[in-house]
């Protein structure tokens, strides 16, 4: 039973560039949770999708970032136009509905040059 | 403004000795608590909960105590094993909101 799966594993975007990260929720979650972890901090939330549906997203920035999570396939997490201070882990975390408990993936690290 | 916060940043402990990792939180909202554990490089892994209407929550070695009027909780490890060797983060949530709020880790070294 495959866990929460993230690709890639590591992202090196240049400024300006565009980054895609991708998620797969664990078998069975419909509910899917963006996280970013920067250098000495705790994970901050950014947002929340179930399937074709944007139900939370006050974590996120309101310019460059976007997200969704699609009917068929991954969920995926756009920064567009990345700066330096993109650089983080991003993790992706899922869950069954109703429940309280997230199984998050081994994240995805942006390092942005 | 922190919601979550794990006052120390670092804890050592011998093997075989119990582990306390603390956790204060000010939001009176949140009435579930989480605690994962991270090893570098990896995602957090869930390790155990505890709902606001209860003040105890054990398994196996772990066992954590929520005290609601002092806004705090604690994870205990018993006995404390080298492989323990990770950030422990404290997590709260609101029932029905089901975004999770994270402090910032703590880093517990148990040495044999």
């Amino acid at each position: 039973n495959a866990g929460v799966m993230q690709n890639p594993r590591h992202l090196v975007r240049r400024r300006g560039q565009e980054a895609r990260l991708r998620c797969s929720p664990m078998k069975g979650h419909s509910h899917v949770y963006w996280y970013r972890q920067l250098p000495e901090e705790g994970l901050k939330f950014m947002v929340y999708l179930q399937k074709e549906n944007i139900i939370d997203e006050s974590g996120m920035p309101k310019e460059r970032f976007s997200a969704e999570f699609p009917k068929e396939g991954p969920s995926i997490l756009r920064i567009q136009q990345v700066v330096r201070g993109d650089s983080a882990a991003y993790f992706c975390a899922s869950s069954p509905p109703m429940v309280a408990e997230q199984y998050f993936g081994p994240g995805t690290r942006l390092t942005v040059t | 403004d922190q919601q979550v916060k794990q006052n120390s940043p670092s804890l050592s402990v011998q093997e075989g000795r119990i582990s306390i990792l603390n956790c204060d939180y000010t939001n009176s909202m949140f009435d579930y608590f989480l605690w994962y554990k991270k090893y570098p490089a990896e995602g957090p892994t869930f390790l155990i909960s505890i709902s606001s209407i209860k003040d105890k929550n054990e398994d196996g070695r772990f066992t954590v105590f929520l005290n609601k009027s002092a806004k705090h909780l604690s994870l205990h490890i018993v006995p404390s094993q080298p492989g323990d060797s990770a950030v422990y983060f404290c997590a709260a949530s609101v029932t029905g909101y089901s975004t999770l709020t994270f402090g910032k880790g703590t880093m517990l070294l148990v040495s044999p």
